[in-house]
Protein backbone atom coordinates (compact mmCIF):
# COMPACT_ATOMS: atom_id res chain seq x y z
CA UNK A 1 0.00 0.00 0.00
CA UNK A 2 1.34 3.39 -0.72
CA UNK A 3 0.58 4.75 2.85
CA UNK A 4 -1.72 7.84 3.09
CA UNK A 5 -1.52 10.27 0.02
CA UNK A 6 -2.35 13.87 0.56
CA UNK A 7 -2.56 16.45 -1.86
CA UNK A 8 -1.27 19.40 -2.20
CA UNK A 9 2.52 19.16 -0.46
CA UNK A 10 2.72 22.93 -0.95
CA UNK A 11 0.21 25.22 -1.07
CA UNK A 12 0.47 29.06 -0.90
CA UNK A 13 -2.68 31.40 -1.60
CA UNK A 14 -3.55 34.87 -0.56
CA UNK A 15 -5.60 35.63 2.14
CA UNK A 16 -9.66 35.54 0.99
CA UNK A 17 -9.06 32.58 -0.84
CA UNK A 18 -10.35 28.93 -0.97
CA UNK A 19 -8.51 25.85 0.16
CA UNK A 20 -8.80 22.71 -0.69
CA UNK A 21 -6.85 19.88 0.97
CA UNK A 22 -6.98 16.23 -0.27
CA UNK A 23 -6.56 13.15 1.39
CA UNK A 24 -6.74 9.12 0.42
CA UNK A 25 -6.29 7.11 3.30
CA UNK A 26 -5.08 3.55 3.29
CA UNK A 27 -7.48 1.10 1.76
CA UNK A 28 -9.71 -0.53 4.36
CA UNK A 29 -9.29 1.51 7.32
CA UNK A 30 -12.32 2.98 9.00
CA UNK A 31 -11.16 5.96 10.76
CA UNK A 32 -9.50 9.31 9.19
CA UNK A 33 -8.16 12.24 11.49
CA UNK A 34 -7.38 15.40 10.20
CA UNK A 35 -4.96 17.59 12.25
CA UNK A 36 -3.41 20.92 12.17
CA UNK A 37 0.20 21.15 13.31
CA UNK A 38 1.82 24.78 14.32
CA UNK A 39 5.07 25.42 16.50
CA UNK A 40 2.74 28.05 18.67
CA UNK A 41 -0.48 24.94 19.61
CA UNK A 42 1.45 21.73 18.67
CA UNK A 43 -0.79 19.16 17.27
CA UNK A 44 -4.28 20.07 17.07
CA UNK A 45 -7.38 17.32 15.68
CA UNK A 46 -9.51 19.43 13.70
CA UNK A 47 -12.31 16.39 12.76
CA UNK A 48 -12.48 12.51 12.31
CA UNK A 49 -14.61 10.52 10.61
CA UNK A 50 -15.81 7.04 10.97
CA UNK A 51 -17.31 4.74 8.19
CA UNK A 52 -16.95 8.03 6.34
CA UNK A 53 -19.26 9.61 9.02
CA UNK A 54 -18.20 12.67 10.91
CA UNK A 55 -17.87 11.99 14.46
CA UNK A 56 -16.72 14.75 16.17
CA UNK A 57 -15.78 18.31 14.56
CA UNK A 58 -15.21 20.05 17.49
CA UNK A 59 -11.71 20.88 16.89
CA UNK A 60 -12.83 22.56 13.54
CA UNK A 61 -11.23 26.62 14.43
CA UNK A 62 -14.57 27.74 12.80
CA UNK A 63 -17.16 27.82 10.52
CA UNK A 64 -14.24 28.58 7.98
CA UNK A 65 -13.40 25.58 8.05
CA UNK A 66 -15.53 22.25 6.45
CA UNK A 67 -14.67 18.58 5.46
CA UNK A 68 -16.18 16.17 4.16
CA UNK A 69 -15.61 11.99 3.39
CA UNK A 70 -18.33 11.15 0.35
CA UNK A 71 -16.84 7.74 -0.21
CA UNK A 72 -13.89 5.46 2.04
CA UNK A 73 -11.30 6.25 -0.32
CA UNK A 74 -11.33 10.11 -0.08
CA UNK A 75 -11.41 12.95 2.26
CA UNK A 76 -11.43 16.92 1.60
CA UNK A 77 -10.85 19.61 4.19
CA UNK A 78 -11.89 22.51 2.84
CA UNK A 79 -11.21 26.62 4.26
CA UNK A 80 -13.04 29.50 3.05
CA UNK A 81 -11.99 31.90 3.31
CA UNK A 82 -8.67 31.49 4.27
CA UNK A 83 -6.89 33.74 6.97
CA UNK A 84 -3.14 34.23 7.66
CA UNK A 85 -3.39 32.38 10.65
CA UNK A 86 -4.54 28.95 9.02
CA UNK A 87 -0.86 28.92 8.14
CA UNK A 88 0.32 25.46 9.54
CA UNK A 89 0.81 22.00 8.30
CA UNK A 90 -2.39 20.34 7.89
CA UNK A 91 -1.96 16.39 8.48
CA UNK A 92 -4.73 13.52 7.46
CA UNK A 93 -4.40 10.19 9.07
CA UNK A 94 -6.30 6.89 9.11
CA UNK A 95 -6.99 4.13 11.21
CA UNK A 96 -8.29 1.27 11.38
CA UNK A 97 -10.00 1.42 14.95
CA UNK A 98 -11.13 -1.74 16.77
CA UNK A 99 -12.65 -1.93 20.07
CA UNK A 100 -11.95 1.75 20.27
CA UNK A 101 -8.14 1.10 19.85
CA UNK A 102 -5.94 1.66 16.52
CA UNK A 103 -2.97 3.17 15.54
CA UNK A 104 -2.90 5.75 12.95
CA UNK A 105 -0.72 6.32 9.69
CA UNK A 106 0.06 9.92 8.99
CA UNK A 107 0.11 11.33 5.54
CA UNK A 108 3.15 13.29 4.53
CA UNK A 109 1.24 16.64 5.19
CA UNK A 110 0.17 19.67 3.78
CA UNK A 111 2.15 22.62 3.97
CA UNK A 112 -0.32 25.61 3.60
CA UNK A 113 1.17 29.28 3.86
CA UNK A 114 -1.62 32.26 3.35
CA UNK A 115 -0.31 35.14 2.56
CA UNK B 1 -9.53 17.29 27.76
CA UNK B 2 -7.18 14.09 28.98
CA UNK B 3 -3.66 14.76 26.96
CA UNK B 4 -0.47 13.53 27.58
CA UNK B 5 2.03 15.98 28.41
CA UNK B 6 6.12 15.03 27.63
CA UNK B 7 9.01 15.66 29.56
CA UNK B 8 11.83 17.44 28.92
CA UNK B 9 10.49 19.35 26.31
CA UNK B 10 14.05 18.96 24.52
CA UNK B 11 16.89 16.67 25.24
CA UNK B 12 20.42 16.23 23.69
CA UNK B 13 22.81 13.57 24.12
CA UNK B 14 25.33 11.68 22.13
CA UNK B 15 24.95 8.86 20.26
CA UNK B 16 25.44 5.35 21.83
CA UNK B 17 23.78 7.08 25.48
CA UNK B 18 20.39 6.32 26.23
CA UNK B 19 17.40 8.68 25.55
CA UNK B 20 14.58 8.55 28.47
CA UNK B 21 11.62 10.44 27.68
CA UNK B 22 8.54 10.93 29.89
CA UNK B 23 4.82 11.52 29.36
CA UNK B 24 2.02 12.33 32.18
CA UNK B 25 -1.71 12.46 31.50
CA UNK B 26 -5.06 13.28 33.38
CA UNK B 27 -7.90 11.01 32.92
CA UNK B 28 -8.08 6.77 32.73
CA UNK B 29 -7.23 5.35 29.75
CA UNK B 30 -7.56 2.53 27.27
CA UNK B 31 -3.91 2.45 25.89
CA UNK B 32 -0.91 5.31 25.40
CA UNK B 33 0.56 5.46 22.05
CA UNK B 34 4.08 6.71 21.02
CA UNK B 35 4.66 8.57 17.77
CA UNK B 36 8.08 9.65 16.36
CA UNK B 37 8.42 12.97 13.80
CA UNK B 38 10.92 13.52 11.56
CA UNK B 39 11.56 17.11 10.25
CA UNK B 40 9.03 17.83 7.67
CA UNK B 41 7.19 14.36 7.49
CA UNK B 42 4.23 13.03 9.54
CA UNK B 43 4.04 11.23 12.73
CA UNK B 44 5.05 7.46 12.50
CA UNK B 45 3.75 5.30 15.00
CA UNK B 46 6.13 3.24 17.10
CA UNK B 47 4.50 1.31 19.80
CA UNK B 48 1.23 1.22 21.71
CA UNK B 49 0.56 -0.01 25.04
CA UNK B 50 -2.72 -1.10 26.77
CA UNK B 51 -3.87 0.18 30.09
CA UNK B 52 -3.10 -3.99 31.51
CA UNK B 53 0.59 -3.87 30.46
CA UNK B 54 3.52 -2.38 32.21
CA UNK B 55 6.11 -2.88 29.72
CA UNK B 56 6.65 -2.72 25.85
CA UNK B 57 9.70 -3.94 24.03
CA UNK B 58 10.23 -2.72 20.51
CA UNK B 59 14.01 -3.32 19.29
CA UNK B 60 15.80 -0.32 20.64
CA UNK B 61 12.51 0.58 22.73
CA UNK B 62 10.81 0.03 25.59
CA UNK B 63 7.88 1.67 26.93
CA UNK B 64 6.82 1.64 30.35
CA UNK B 65 3.19 2.50 31.73
CA UNK B 66 2.26 3.24 35.49
CA UNK B 67 -1.76 3.88 35.51
CA UNK B 68 -1.86 4.83 39.00
CA UNK B 69 0.66 7.39 38.58
CA UNK B 70 -1.03 8.39 35.11
CA UNK B 71 2.38 7.99 33.46
CA UNK B 72 4.17 6.52 30.67
CA UNK B 73 8.20 6.67 29.65
CA UNK B 74 9.85 5.65 26.21
CA UNK B 75 13.55 4.64 26.55
CA UNK B 76 15.67 4.51 23.22
CA UNK B 77 18.47 2.50 23.75
CA UNK B 78 21.96 2.90 22.33
CA UNK B 79 20.89 6.10 20.38
CA UNK B 80 21.80 7.07 17.21
CA UNK B 81 22.13 10.00 15.28
CA UNK B 82 19.32 8.94 13.21
CA UNK B 83 16.85 8.51 15.91
CA UNK B 84 16.67 12.78 16.01
CA UNK B 85 13.11 13.53 15.89
CA UNK B 86 10.32 14.59 17.71
CA UNK B 87 8.71 11.96 19.97
CA UNK B 88 5.04 12.30 20.76
CA UNK B 89 3.08 10.58 23.31
CA UNK B 90 -0.79 10.12 22.63
CA UNK B 91 -3.77 8.47 24.96
CA UNK B 92 -7.25 7.71 23.54
CA UNK B 93 -10.69 9.00 23.93
CA UNK B 94 -11.59 6.00 27.37
CA UNK B 95 -14.84 6.72 27.09
CA UNK B 96 -15.38 7.70 23.60
CA UNK B 97 -14.24 4.31 22.33
CA UNK B 98 -13.47 6.03 18.83
CA UNK B 99 -10.26 5.66 18.34
CA UNK B 100 -9.11 9.41 18.95
CA UNK B 101 -6.06 10.48 20.16
CA UNK B 102 -4.88 12.94 21.73
CA UNK B 103 -0.97 14.72 21.34
CA UNK B 104 1.08 15.79 23.96
CA UNK B 105 3.39 18.99 22.82
CA UNK B 106 6.30 16.01 22.48
CA UNK B 107 10.21 16.23 23.19
CA UNK B 108 12.35 17.05 20.72
CA UNK B 109 15.42 14.94 20.65
CA UNK B 110 18.80 15.68 19.51
CA UNK B 111 21.46 12.98 18.89
CA UNK B 112 24.63 14.60 18.57
CA UNK B 113 27.33 11.68 16.36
Amino acid sequence: DAGVIQSPRHEVTEMGQEVTLRCKPISGHNSLFWYRQTMMRGLELLIYFNNNVPIDDSGMPEDRFSAKMPNASFSTLKIQPSEPRDSAVYFCASSWVSGGIGTQYFGPGTRLLVL
Amino acid sequence: SQQGEEDPQALSIQEGENATMNCSYKTSINNLQWYRQNSGRGLVHLILIRSNEREKHSGRLRVTLDTSKKSSSLLITASRAADTASYFCATDDHSGNTGKLIFGQGTTLQVKP
